[in-house]
């Protein structure tokens, strides 16, 4: 089954507004991981947080986790409509491959 | 930054044919690749992990024998659809590890987009 189930949204704000997107998912996880997709492109590596990490930030990510309710949240600051795209959070198992959730797809207005 | 480079980019062929899809990585080794495939705005599915030098781990309810994969160096991998039909049509997404810890970070290709006609 799927794991890493973000929250089925499509999020449209204003550039300069904050976006926030979640995941859950349903096992024991070694990390999550964030990952970003331009329409019809490759995904790009945001972010990864461990298990035993709660918040980790990158210069306007902002990414939590909370282990005992199995989910995280991805937030972007001072949105920027470069930053349109569909972002997915992906889970590593104890079989080391990556399980992906659905996607949250984020349009940022000019 | 680690770069893992597709080719083709898109290709249209005849129901029936075979395509071959190529997957690099440019300036790393990857021990392990992985072919993930994509419908239209849904998520990736694993389809199957390739390890240099031994045959690729399918997931359940892939056929091996329709996608025939080969990771024959540290910077190749190769995925041959066989004999594909319009339901092959989709977006395959290829991803590069240098190690074999899932807290490696995979790098991921462009992606190819098969469409079958």
């Amino acid at each position: 089954s799927q794991q890493g189930e973000e929250d089925p949204q499509a999020l449209s704000i204003q550039e300069g507004e904050n976006a926030t997107m979640n995941c859950s998912y349903k096992t024991s996880i070694n990390n999550l991981q964030w990952y970003r997709q331009n329409s019809g492109r490759g995904l790009v590596h945001l972010i990864l947080i461990r298990s035993n990490e709660r918040e980790k930030h990158s210069g306007r990510l902002r990414v939590t986790l909370d282990t005992s309710k199995k989910s995280s949240s991805l937030l972007i600051t001072a949105s920027r409509a470069a930053d349109t795209a569909s972002y997915f959070c992906a889970t590593v198992h104890g079989n080391n491959r990556l399980a992906f959730g659905k996607g949250n797809q984020v349009v940022v207005i000019p | 930054g680690a770069v893992v480079s597709q080719h083709p980019s898109w290709v249209i062929c005849k129901s029936g044919t075979s395509v071959k899809i190529e997957c690099r990585s440019l300036d790393f080794q990857a021990t392990t690749m992985f072919w993930y495939r994509q419908f239209p705005k849904q998520s990736l599915m694993l389809m199957a992990t390739s390890n240099e030098g031994s045959k690729a781990t399918y997931e359940q309810g892939v056929e091996k024998d329709k996608f025939l994969i080969n990771h024959a160096s540290l910077t190749l991998s190769t995925l041959t659809v066989t004999s594909a039909h319009p339901e092959d049509s989709s977006f395959y997404i290829c991803s590069a590890r240098m190690g074999r810890q899932g807290t490696d970070t995979q790098y991921f290709g462009p992606g190819t987009r098969l469409t079958v006609l």
